[in-house]
């Protein structure tokens, strides 16, 4: 069966700290994978995007994620946390058609 | 140019009515997935279209729900009977049609409350 499951639902780290939030997919067929952020009151939008080229994918405001068949993980992750990071963070998978289920979340919490 | 809107952005309704959502999606996506965002169940997959069809209908929670997609543009989610755990934060995303690669396009959701 198809799933993502992201760990976590809560997570803080101090301002300059390192942000890791995990994510981890089940699927039988190689997938299309995405973070996206949701500030505060506002809308989801895309930080990153893995499409099957380079493992590691760059995406906005600092973070980074690393695609991982053998751990069929795609992490998030940014060096040094910053207040404005704060916000709720979601795994995206696409599996064979164009279906594109969420995980539940991981709300980043940061500690001034 | 234009982002996905949807229609009313609140709606307040007591149990037993039905309720119609509406979404435009981005010009030219053919692409639409509905959403639900309830607290600490991220979003729910309910169902996705492309163009007129709509290859998985798998999230819908029961047959209270139905969504319908027309020209290949507007959706309306419509949800008959409501009751209280329907309550939630509905959201429309579109899609270009660039494939499995291609990113949603969100639009800023309808919060229903059922009263």
């Amino acid at each position: 069966a198809q799933s993502v499951t992201q760990l976590g639902s809560h997570v803080s780290v101090s301002e300059g700290a390192l942000v890791l939030l995990r994510c981890n997919y089940s699927s039988s067929v190689p997938p299309y994978l995405f973070w996206y952020v949701q500030y505060p009151n506002q809308g989801l939008q895309l930080l990153l995007k893995y499409t099957s080229a380079a493992t590691l994918v760059k995406g906005i405001n600092g973070f980074e994620a690393e695609f991982k068949k053998s751990e069929t993980s795609f992490h998030l992750t940014k060096p040094s946390a910053h207040m404005s990071d704060a916000a709720e963070y979601f795994c995206a998978v696409s599996f064979r058609d164009d279906k594109i289920i969420f995980g539940k979340g991981t709300r980043l919490h940061i500690l001034p | 140019g234009a982002g996905v809107s949807q229609s009313p952005s609140n709606k307040v309704t007591e149990k037993g009515k039905d309720v119609e959502l509406r979404c435009d999606p981005i010009s030219g996506h053919t692409a639409l997935y509905w959403y639900r965002q309830s607290l600490g169940q991220g979003l729910e997959f309910l169902i996705y279209f492309q163009g007129n069809s709509a290859p998985d209908k798998s999230g819908l929670p029961s047959d209270r729900f139905s969504a319908e997609r027309t020209g290949g543009s507007v959706s309306t989610l419509t949800i008959q009977r409501t009751q209280q755990e329907d309550s939630a934060v509905y959201l429309c995303a579109s899609r270009p049609t660039s494939g499995r690669t291609g990113e949603q396009y969100f639009g800023p959701g309808t919060r229903l409350t059922v009263t």
